[in-house]
């Protein structure tokens, strides 16, 4: 089936150290979108990335479509930076539809 | 600002009751999500809105009904037939009328509660 997998499920960095999500898909991506739910539970959109390389900040993402993963790249991270980091795509279920499709999440705690 | 409003932000509800959650957005999307949020899992789809007047059910529809009279508006309305109806509610939007073809934007969501 369609599957989205997030790595590590679990992260715990110290203050000001850098860090790598990473989300693979086990079909072709399409409209990838990372999210930070912070504590409150707000999504808040962090990236739109199809494909190539952003940057916002200290943060930067990059998807690799044709290799079917995408890489959340958070440096100097802060205690604001805590929370769960999603990605999600829509993934081609059959019979011409598809499916929005998200990882269970990497959830981040930055201890200072 | 342009964006999407949810309301209520906490409900608690007795068993037995309906209960709705609205969604306002103001960003002249086409298309309207709803999402359900158990703890520590992603997120599973319940209802979804291409267009006006129209919409389908998504992964978990039972127990659920949904209404599209106007574009801004996509309330879902949780039924007494929703076993477990205790979880976090979001409401989303993308401007395409096709399903999942643009950046998705999410309201804050509603926290529920059955007692």
């Amino acid at each position: 089936g369609i599957q989205v997998e997030q790595s590590p499920p679990d992260l715990i960095l110290q203050e000001g150290a850098n860090s790598t999500l990473r989300c693979n898909f086990s079909d072709s991506v399409n409209n990838l979108q990372w999210f930070h739910q912070n504590p409150w539970g707000q999504l808040i959109n962090l990236f739109y990335i199809p494909s190539g390389t952003k940057q916002n900040g200290r943060l930067s993402a990059t998807t690799v479509a044709t290799e079917r993963y995408s890489l959340l790249y958070i440096s100097s991270s802060q205690t604001t930076d805590s929370g769960v980091y999603f990605c999600v795509s829509p993934l081609y279920s059959g019979a011409g539809s598809y499916q929005l499709t998200f990882g269970k999440g990497t959830k981040l705690s930055v201890i200072p | 600002d342009g964006g999407i409003t949810q309301s209520p932000k906490y409900l608690f509800r007795k068993e037995g009751q309906n209960v709705t959650l609205s969604c306002e957005q103001n960003l002249n999307h086409d298309a309207m999500y709803w999402y359900r949020q158990d703890p520590g899992q992603g997120l599973r789809l319940i209802y979804y809105s291409q267009i006006v007047n129209d919409f389908q059910k998504g992964d978990i529809a039972e127990g659920y009904s949904v209404s599209r009279e106007k574009k801004e508006s996509f309330p879902l309305t949780v039924t007494s037939a929703q076993k477990n109806p205790t979880a976090f509610y979001l409401c989303a939007s993308s401007k395409e009328g096709q399903v999942y073809t643009g950046e998705l934007f999410f309201g804050e969501g509603s926290r529920l509660t059955v007692l």
